[in-house]
This record gives structure tokens, C-alpha cells and sequence, in this order.
């Protein structure tokens, strides 16, 4: 079965970066985009950032340019997300999620999750 | 990007009850329209997509519908499982945004 295993909670400072990994298992990694998303406590899901499967270019929300990167080993099966100048407001548990399909620009469902990541910012 | 409203923001029912939420769209995002179902510390779970197609090993009792702007999810019969967080998400344009929930509660 599909399955994204994500890594563990981190607690950094503010100013520090974070690296979130999800390595993906039980289908073939090529044949679906992975997206990041996060999520603030009480809050909907937000997107941060995608890359498509075939072409593995990376997009960013809007509000997260210069602040993340996101990359795809596709010999581990594994994608990551990097945020860098971390601020209290980036407190959030990170998710990454497959799309249904590849290269998805309309239409985008989110069909398997991680199991996400808690990203804790504090002094 | 376009702003996703729910309401209601939470609601309390009964076993068997049927509840209706709604979720309307800045922009006219024709049936690119999908709901998630939330636990307390899980990942979401789709339950429907492009508006009113049920995924696969969903209950029957979940239905959606709607375009362009107005979309609702119904719950014909409320069972003790169906307990959770509620949240739309346009896929019609990035990025995609989910609405703010609708927590459903005894």
C-alpha cells in the first residue's frame, strides 16, 4: 500500500532552517507529484510548496518564496522540504501529500498523506 | 489566491442527524472542488473530489455538490466515526487553498 513516512518533530530557534524528509513507498515515485503542505494549530492546511514528477520543477506558494526549497531523491524515493529564517509564526505540523497523477496543474487532489512533521520554532 | 469560506466554523448533532456544511469560493472554480475529513492528530483523508465524486472505500453517506462558487458536503445520517474536521480545497489553481474547517461535534 501507498505509504509517506515522514522524519520526526524538530524544535529550532528562530533564525535556524529545518529539513523535513518523506520517503514514499508502494508505488512508483515518478508517476506522482508530491506536495508540502503545513498546518498551524486550528487551522485548514496550507500549500507551501510542490515539484511535478516528471520534470521536477519546484513551485512555491506565493507567501514562501526565498524562504523554502523543495527537492525529490528519485533513487531513494524520498522528497524534502528545507525552510530556512524560521520565526515563532512557522510553528506547524509539515505534511507532505501525493497527488493523484503527475504534473497536475487543475485538479490536484491530495489522495495519501504523511503522517506529518512537528516543526516547533522557540527561543 | 482564492479565499476559501466555510461555515458553519463548527457545529454540535446527534448520531443519525443530517448535517450540511458549505464552503463558497472567491472565484468561480467550476466543479474543482474537494473535502477532506480530519481526526485529532492525523493527516486529512479525501472524501470527495471535483464536487460530487465519492473516493473510493468512503461511506454513501457522505455526498457533495455544487459549482462555480457554492459547493456543500451533507451527511445524510451522522454516525459516532463521522466525529472530526471538515475542510474544502479548490484544485482548480495555485496554489490550493483549504478553508478554515468545520469542526462537527456531539
Amino acid at each position: 500500500q501507498v505509504q509517506l513516512v515522514q522524519s520526526g518533530t524538530e524544535v529550532k530557534k528562530p533564525g535556524a532552517s529545518v529539513r523535513v524528509s518523506c520517503k514514499a513507498s508502494g508505488y512508483s515515485f515518478s508517476d506522482n507529484d508530491i506536495h508540502w503542505l503545513r498546518q498551524a494549530p486550528g487551522q485548514g492546511p496550507e500549500c507551501v510548496g510542490w515539484s511535478h514528477s516528471d520534470s521536477g520543477t519546484m513551485n512555491y506558494a506565493r507567501k514562501f518564496e526565498g524562504r523554502v526549497t523543495v527537492t525529490r531523491d528519485m533513487f531513494t524515493n524520498t522528497a524534502y522540504m528545507e525552510f530556512t529564517g524560521l520565526t515563532s509564526d512557522d510553528t506547524a505540523v509539515y505534511y507532505c501529500a501525493r497527488v493523484r497523477g503527475k504534473a497536475v496543474i487543475r485538479g490536484v487532489v491530495y489522495d495519501s498523506w504523511g503522517q506529518g512533521t512537528l516543526v516547533i520554532v522557540s527561543s | 489566491d482564492i479565499q476559501m469560506t466555510q461555515s458553519p466554523s463548527s457545529l454540535s448533532a446527534s448520531v443519525g442527524d443530517r448535517v450540511t456544511i458549505t464552503c463558497r469560493t472567491s472565484q468561480r472554480i467550476s466543479r474543482y472542488l474537494n473535502w477532506y475529513q480530519q481526526k485529532p492528530g492525523q493527516a486529512p483523508r479525501v472524501l470527495v473530489s471535483a464536487a460530487s465524486t465519492l473516493e473510493s472505500g468512503v461511506p454513501s453517506r457522505f455526498s457533495g455538490r455544487g459549482s462555480e462558487t457554492d459547493f456543500t458536503l451533507t451527511i445524510s445520517s451522522l454516525q459516532p466515526e463521522d466525529f472530526a474536521t471538515y475542510y474544502c480545497q479548490q484544485s482548480f489553481i495555485s496554489p490550493w487553498t483549504f478553508g478554515q474547517g468545520t469542526r462537527v461535534e456531539i
